[in-house]
């Protein structure tokens, strides 16, 4: 069965720091990859996505993720934190024909100053 | 990117009561999607709601306690009936959009049932 994992439930890491939040999928072919952030009170928004091709994505607010074919990972990056990247972050995979997708339980980040 | 509204941003609603949340889309899409997050948790997906036919639930949703109407391209509505404190959760509408079949999601409504 399809699934998508995110090992880390909680982060906390020094605003200036260095971040990479996991994500490991499971699926039959290679799926389509997303990467989303909750801030408190809001919706879902999308940082960057995965289709094919070159398997460093760059996405939004600095942020970048690596698709890695042998360890099925699909991990989140970014050099330097700020506070306002304190949110929930999600990754999600669906099927390439786009209908269905399946999240992770989401990893909580904290910033301390 | 699609920009998605729906109402109400947030309810408490009585215990035994219904809540129909709308989602609207400015754009016309061929598939709508609800979820619910309950606090603490991530997405689950309810239905999928394809204009001019019945929606599609997932497993552990039945269209009793969760009916979908989608009028057409652009609009939607999800019914939490007969709700108890269980059913206190963000309920999510999305949209897919573009030919990279991107996922787009709306607000969100924050449902509590006391």
């Amino acid at each position: 069965a399809q699934s998508v994992t995110q090992p880390d439930i909680h982060i906390t890491v020094s605003e200036g720091a260095s971040l990479e939040l996991r994500c490991n999928y499971s699926y039959g072919a290679t799926p389509y990859l997303f990467w989303y952030v909750q801030s408190p009170g809001q919706g879902l928004q999308l940082l960057l996505k995965y289709f094919s091709g070159d398997t460093l994505v760059q996405g939004i607010k600095g942020f970048e993720a690596e698709f890695k074919r042998s360890q099925s990972s699909f991990n989140l990056r970014k050099p330097s934190v700020h506070w306002s990247d304190a949110a929930e972050y999600f990754c999600a995979a669906s099927h390439r024909t786009g209908n269905q997708f399946y999240f992770g339980t989401g990893t909580s980040l904290t910033v301390i100053p | 990117s699609a920009v998605i509204s729906q109402k109400p941003s947030r309810d408490i609603c009585q215990r035994g009561t219904s809540l129909t949340i709308q989602c609207q889309v400015d754009s016309q899409v061929t598939m709508m999607f609800w979820y619910r997050q309950q606090p603490g948790q991530s997405l689950t997906l309810i239905a999928t709601a394809n204009q001019g036919s019945e929606a599609t639930y997932e497993s552990g949703f039945v269209i009793d306690k969760f009916p979908i109407s989608r009028p057409n391209l652009t609009f939607s509505t999800l019914t939490v009936s007969n709700m108890s404190p269980e059913d206190s959760s963000i309920y999510l509408c999305s949209v897919l959009r573009g030919p990279d079949y991107e996922q787009y999601f709306g607000p969100g409504t924050r449902l509590t049932v006391t």
